[in-house]
């Protein structure tokens, strides 16, 4: 079975504090997503990478950057955590083609 | 671009067959997948189809038509654990190195006794 770990089910940090999310997956996937999900507002890709060192913006990048070094994990930063990043975020994986394996997800609360 | 279209609700009883629709605008696209959702939890992968036809996963079965840009999901024998947002998904053809997919909006199923 394809597992795709996210490094904290629930975060609390306060506006200004740089945050690090963190995604594993143990299947050597080549991509691996970063997504946020809202209420009304769907799931929104913020960047994916298809390669180690490899990255691209997705649909909502501003206030977020993303680290791939190794194959197996994909981290997402936020430089400066703001109360508008308030989300429940996901992180994904796929091999070329058929579907994406998502994490449990990281609740993140910015007070 | 694309844009997927799906019911944003639909209501069943334990036990019926339920059939939920996905149609779409897209230039062009690789597949359709169908993801669930139960409240609080992450998304999770149902199913793909690469090809035009009817796959099927146990109770699931997942149907592709390029023709009519048209897709559903399809659940039998419901279960009162199916209640859930059931998501359907493109990916695109064209620069999409990356298997980036486009989702729908949702469709919250609910199962009643």
């Amino acid at each position: 079975d394809v597992k795709v770990t996210q490094s904290s089910r629930y975060l609390v940090k306060r506006t200004g504090e740089k945050v690090f999310l963190e995604c594993v997956q143990d299947m050597d996937h080549e991509n691996m997503f970063w997504y946020r999900q809202d209420p009304g507002l769907g799931l929104r890709l913020i960047y994916f990478s298809y390669d180690v060192k490899m990255k691209e913006k997705g649909d909502i990048p501003e206030g977020y950057s993303v680290s791939r070094e190794k194959k197996e994990r994909f981290s997402l930063i936020l430089e400066s955590a703001s109360t508008n990043q308030t989300s429940m975020y996901l992180c994904a994986s796929s091999p070329p083609g058929t579907g994406q394996y998502f994490g449990p997800g990281t609740r993140l609360t910015v007070t | 671009g694309q844009s997927l279209e799906q019911p944003s609700e639909v209501t069943a009883v334990e036990g019926a067959i339920v059939q939920i629709n996905c149609t779409y605008q897209t230039s062009g696209f690789y597949g359709l997948s169908w993801y669930q959702q139960h409240d609080g939890g992450a998304p999770t992968f149902l199913s793909y189809n690469g090809l035009d036809g009817l796959e099927e996963t146990g109770r699931f079965s997942s149907f592709l038509s390029r023709s009519d840009s048209y897709g559903y999901l399809l659940l039998q024998e419901l279960q009162m654990k199916d209640s859930a947002s059931y998501f359907c998904a493109v990916r695109p053809a064209e620069n999409n190195a990356g298997n980036m997919l486009t989702f729908g909006g949702g469709t919250r199923l609910m199962v009643k006794p």
